[in-house]
């Protein structure tokens, strides 16, 4: 298994403004993964990020809007740049603890974001 | 377009009762299939999982599922609820080769009553 802790948990932040959201895991883990729940749906896939390689990002997201950093095997960071209220969802990070495709994901708490 | 579906959005139902929420996805190839759910304030915590074998897979808290190949279908029961699975569910599919792409379904929040 694996422990995720996230930061900030929850935010309020306005428009135009960006927020980088950390995710720090408790073992070292190649596959992260970024997801966005907005209000009253489910979990959207935003992009994987494996730790020595670019990020690759789902249908309808782009670098420029969601940067992401990944430095070692334990952290990742996701900006939501230029926000709008659109933007407002709780974005959690994800971890695969196996090594390798399709297993578990282990969920972190979520950072709820609103924009003003 | 390749996709999880949840029979029901919302599902309010009395303790002791019987509960069953409806998954269903459109993926053609290998898949692996999982059971989230998330309690209120709380992490997504895994339910259940099934990859291989045994189609009626077993998992925490009584819960239990059943993998339907024929029908694309992973259902989740539980024969008698408790106030304490009030909760949002989440059934979510990884084809076995898209490197952890998880897709969800839309949810099923189920409120159980005293």
């Amino acid at each position: 298994s694996a422990v995720i802790s996230q930061k900030p948990s929850r935010d309020i932040c306005q428009r135009g403004t960006s927020l980088t959201i950390q995710c720090q895991v408790d073992s070292q883990v190649t596959m992260m993964f970024w997801y966005r729940q907005q209000p009253g749906q489910s979990l959207t896939l935003i992009a994987t990020a494996n730790q020595g390689s670019e990020a690759t990002y789902e249908s309808g997201f782009v670098i420029d809007k969601f940067p992401i950093s990944r430095p070692n095997l334990t952290f990742s960071t996701l900006t939501v740049s230029n926000m709008s209220p659109e933007d407002s969802s709780i974005y959690l990070c994800s971890v695969d603890a196996s090594g390798s495709s399709g297993n578990e994901q282990f969920f972190g708490p979520g950072t709820r974001l609103t924009v003003l | 377009a390749q996709s999880v579906s949840q029979h029901n959005h919302h599902v309010i139902l009395s303790e002791a009762a019987s509960l069953e929420l409806g998954c269903n996805y459109s993926y053609g190839g290998t898949v692996n299939l999982f059971w989230y759910v998330q309690y209120p304030g709380q992490h997504l915590q895994l339910l259940l999982k099934y990859f291989s074998g045994d189609p009626l897979v077993k998992g925490i808290k009584g819960f239990e599922a059943e993998f339907i190949k024929s029908k694309f279908s992973f259902n989740l029961r539980k024969p008698s609820v408790q106030w304490s699975d009030t909760a949002e569910y989440f059934c979510a599919v990884i084809q076995t080769d898209s490197w952890g792409k998880l897709q969800f379904g839309a949810g099923t929040q189920v409120v159980v009553t005293p």
